[in-house]
């Protein structure tokens, strides 16, 4: 069964605390996305990924960093830094690098609180 | 920078009567496509148009790209309580990305 999986589907973190939050594909995509989605809000690009072991900042990266050691997989860590964390988190990918503007599928998301 | 703005930001109505939502971007695109996000749920890809003036239809979903391919449009006719949710419309962002801009959204709400 081919998609997009991300985990925990809900995490509650403590101030201060960093939290990984997993996203893995086995749709073979180049590419893949990291969004934020507060409440009644749209989609706002955190980081994203091309290829393999290149990442570029999206339009909101501050207070969070991402990986990409192999293709399937690209976590995104919340940092301490980041100072309203409480959000929608949702994955995302693509087939190809470089390609404009291609459709994008997306994981089921994961709901973050902090207490 | 590059903007997708999409109007109205809600809309309820009753079931069975028609929806329009509207796109617009700040910049030509070479295409546009269309994600439905049900409440709770994460966006899904609909459809894709690439041509200018080109019109698309899924059952009861009607999509239209603008002659400028700065605009589009997705009808639904007849709306149901299944097309509940929110309607983004997303373009390619300029430059030799794969980022899509995405809309703002338009939250339906049909009342049955």
């Amino acid at each position: 069964d081919g998609g997009i999986t991300q985990s925990p589907k809900y995490l509650f973190r403590k101030e201060g605390q960093n939290v990984t939050l997993s996203c893995e594909q086995n749709l073979n995509h180049d590419a893949m996305y990291w969004y934020r989605q507060d409440p009644g809000q749209g989609l706002r690009l955190i980081y994203y990924s091309q290829i393999v072991n290149d990442f570029q900042k999206g339009d909101i990266a501050e207070g969070y960093s991402v990986s990409r050691e192999k293709k399937e997989s690209f976590p995104l860590t919340v940092t301490s830094a980041q100072k309203n964390p409480t959000a929608f988190y949702l994955c995302a990918s693509s087939m190809s690098a470089g390609q404009l503007g291609e459709t994008q599928y997306f994981g089921p998301g994961t709901r973050l609180l902090v207490l | 920078g590059q903007q997708v703005m999409q109007i109205p930001q809600y809309q309820h109505v009753q079931e069975g009567e028609d929806f329009t939502t509207y796109c617009n971007s700040s910049t030509t695109l070479s295409n546009i496509q269309w994600y439905k996000q049900r409440p709770g749920g994460h966006p899904v890809f609909l459809i894709q148009l690439v041509k200018s003036g080109e019109v698309k239809k899924q059952k009861r979903l009607t999509f239209q790209f603008g002659e400028a391919k700065k605009n589009s449009s997705l009808h639904i006719t007849a709306t149901q309580t299944t097309d509940v949710g929110t309607y983004f419309c997303a373009g390619p962002e300029g430059g030799a990305t794969n980022k899509l801009i995405f809309g703002t959204g338009t939250l339906l709400a049909v009342q049955p």
